[in-house]
């Protein structure tokens, strides 16, 4: 019962480069959220969508951008990846309604 | 006013002692509340639900004030093991927006 999968769990970038974070949720939940965690602070949502082929921005979505590529897959890429977004990344699913939220253990990346 | 607040501590506690803290929340209309663990750098994961009559889980009880607009989470006999960060999460509608994280309140248990 994998829930939500997030790959890769580590990645190091140098300034300028691009990747692409992938998440899937094998739970059949309509929406999937991308936040991101900085030493000491709260979860900041960076995108989301309410169901495939939707994505809205959240709070801090600058730099960044979101394919919902079907209801099971949504990704965050990073065109241009600057040392400000040096950060832990969660994936969350969500049923919808007023059911709570799956996250995902994480992508761990650092931005020299 | 923030949508959810919390202290965030950090609360530093003895095992064994009794701990509670508190969220509150600034929308009337919200309607499903949630306590969230996080441990250092891993991913929050679902604690309990809270309920408007209250509910309790083993050594963890949650309350909802709808008048006074705040959630509550206590914690007995505290274990080393609870050390770690405690989110609410609130509801306020059925879309995906509608889903708010509390930074968290942060609790130390000593031995």
């Amino acid at each position: 019962n994998a829930g939500v999968t997030q790959t890769p769990k580590f990645q190091v970038l140098k300034t300028g480069q691009s990747m692409t974070l992938q998440c899937a949720q094998d739970m059949n939940h309509n929406s999937m959220y991308w936040y991101r965690q900085d030493p000491g602070m709260g979860l900041r949502l960076i995108y989301y969508s309410a169901s495939e082929g939707t994505t809205d921005k959240g709070e801090v979505p600058n730099g960044y951008n979101v394919s919902r590529l079907n209801k099971r897959e949504f990704s965050l890429r990073l065109e241009s990846a600057a040392p400000s977004q040096t950060s832990v990344y969660f994936c969350a699913s969500h049923l919808g309604g007023y059911q709570p939220q799956h996250f995902g253990d994480g992508t761990r990346l650092s931005i020299l | 006013r923030k949508e959810v607040e919390q202290d965030p501590g950090p609360f530093n506690v003895p095992e064994g002692a009794t701990v509670a803290f508190n969220c509150t929340y600034s929308n009337s209309a919200s309607q499903s509340f949630f306590w969230y663990r996080q441990d250092c750098r891993k991913e929050p994961k679902l604690l309990m639900s809270v309920y408007s009559s209250g509910n309790e889980d083993g050594r963890f009880t949650a309350q909802l004030n709808r008048a006074s607009q705040y959630i509550s989470l206590l914690i007995r006999d505290s274990k080393l093991s609870d050390s770690a960060t405690y989110l609410c999460v609130v509801i306020r509608g059925g879309g995906a927006d509608g889903l708010t994280f509390g930074k968290g309140t942060h609790l130390i248990i000593q031995p």
